[in-house]
């Protein structure tokens, strides 16, 4: 069973179209990161997110984190053909730091021209 | 390039062979994770360190597979008598300790055992 659940599993939008991924956990989120995986590589670091409500965005790239530290959503505005990729989100599940880190099973992005 | 190296990048082996993969951590990370990803998943948790202290070490894992980080500088991670179900990518990341960080990954070691 998945600690992390991520909706959807895949994705095919068209370049310029909005899309958002969520990541989902019975659990509290206490550390959320997301991350973007080319086929075959090692994942890059998108963003961490910690407090409740907290927000950050980088380029056209928005993540999220609600309120109950529960649910977290990736939102792409204007997707561009670089944004392609596999995209994780990981999370910190326990209250004392950085202990063991673990991810959903990751949404296939595809952006067709 | 985010500073964690791991060789080999890619591994052939016969089944029932052994298999040792290395990890350079950024030098001032004090935990070091290993996983495991197969096509169309996440990284699975396989086990971690707190410098040279092994923390955790998940239950899925076969008694096959063992790693070690000797001074708590680098990790190896071996596999003893392969298996066809062991083929997959092996990811290392490393990060700091205190508070929540994110992780820096290596490129990984792909495993075909044919």
């Amino acid at each position: 069973s998945q600690e992390l659940e991520q909706s959807p599993q895949s994705l095919i939008v068209q370049e310029g179209k909005n899309l958002t991924i969520n990541c989902t956990s019975s659990k509290t989120l206490y550390g959320l990161y997301w991350y973007k995986q080319k086929y075959g590589e090692g994942l890059i670091f998108l963003m961490m997110l910690q407090k409740g409500g907290e927000e950050k965005s980088h380029e056209k790239i928005t993540a999220k984190l609600d309120e109950k530290k529960q649910q977290s959503s990736l939102h792409i505005t204007a997707s561009q053909p670089s944004h392609a990729g596999i995209y994780l989100c990981g999370a910190d599940l326990g209250i004392q730091g950085a202990q063991k880190l673990v991810f959903g099973q990751g949404t296939r992005l595809t952006i067709n021209p | 390039d985010t500073g964690v190296s791991q060789d080999p990048r890619h591994k052939i082996t016969k089944r029932g062979q052994n298999v040792t993969f290395r990890c350079d951590p950024i030098s001032e990370h004090n935990r070091l994770y290993w996983y495991r990803q197969t096509l169309g998943q996440g990284p699975e948790f396989l086990t971690y360190f707190q410098n040279e202290a092994q923390l955790e070490k998940s239950r899925l894992l076969s008694d096959r597979f063992s790693a070690e980080r000797p001074k708590g500088s680098f990790s190896t991670l071996e596999i003893q008598r392969t298996e066809q179900g062991d083929s997959a990518m092996y990811l290392c990341a490393s990060r700091r300790t205190q508070g929540y960080a994110e992780a820096f990954f290596g490129q990984g070691t792909r495993l075909t055992v044919v």
